[in-house]
């Protein structure tokens, strides 16, 4: 079966730097994206990786090793308003996305 | 300028009732998208529109009709509502089908069943 493994909750302090795990097992292997959800709002694009390494944008990189199925994304400089759940999704050889359940991120003063 | 907008945001119904939630981009995308969001936030693929064609139809109840009428609306018609239907629909579209494609959400419909 196809599966996406995240943390369910992670904590982290303002100001800190925080990496959200993700694994997959999927059937077949087309991109990967990063999507940062607020509670009650609509999933939001962040980052999209294909080819294994770093792809950094301001203070959110996304990471990728394909032959290790695994990913992750890193938040630098957190602010309160980076307290969101961050959803990981595979897309897989039919061109299918597969979502993760999400990583709550709770941020802390 | 919403660039994906549904209607409504919230629903609350009896079960056994049929309800429409309608979805519509403004940003010339082909590919429309049904996700639904249960309580432990899984978001579950239902149905995928490439050009007013159907191309993704997950095992999802009959009761559940997707219609689309241009490539710019993909409406949801349920009907014979039940509790299990309760859940948070967010509609999404992108350029194209396949290969990187963004994904834009609409705000998603919260449906109550009771």
């Amino acid at each position: 079966g196809q599966n996406i493994d995240q943390p369910t909750e992670m904590t982290a302090t303002e100001g800190a730097i925080v990496q959200i795990n993700c694994t997959y097992q999927t059937s077949g292997f087309n991109g990967l994206f990063w999507y940062q959800q607020h509670a009650g709002e609509a999933p939001t694009f962040l980052s999209y990786n294909v080819l294994d390494g770093l792809e950094e944008k301001g203070r959110f990189s996304s990471f990728l090793s394909r032959s290790k199925g695994y990913s992750y994304l890193l938040l630098k400089e957190l602010q309160m308003k980076d307290s969101a759940s961050y959803l990981c999704a595979v897309r897989d050889s039919n061109y299918q996305l597969i979502w993760g359940a999400g990583t709550k991120l709770i941020i802390k003063p | 300028d919403t660039a994906v907008s549904q209607t409504p945001k919230y629903l609350v119904t009896q079960m056994g009732n049929d309800k429409s939630i309608k979805c519509e981009q403004n940003l010339g995308h082909d590919t429309m998208y049904w996700y639904k969001q249960d309580s432990k936030k899984f978001l579950k693929i239902m149905f995928s529109y490439n050009n007013k064609e159907l191309i993704i139809n997950e095992t999802v109840p009959n009761r559940f009709s997707p219609k689309s009428p241009d490539k710019a609306h993909l409406n949801l018609h349920i009907n014979s509502l039940e509790l299990g239907d309760s859940a948070v629909y967010f509609c999404a579209s992108s350029q194209g089908a396949g290969g990187g494609e963004t994904q834009y959400f609409g705000p998603g419909t919260r449906l109550l069943v009771l």
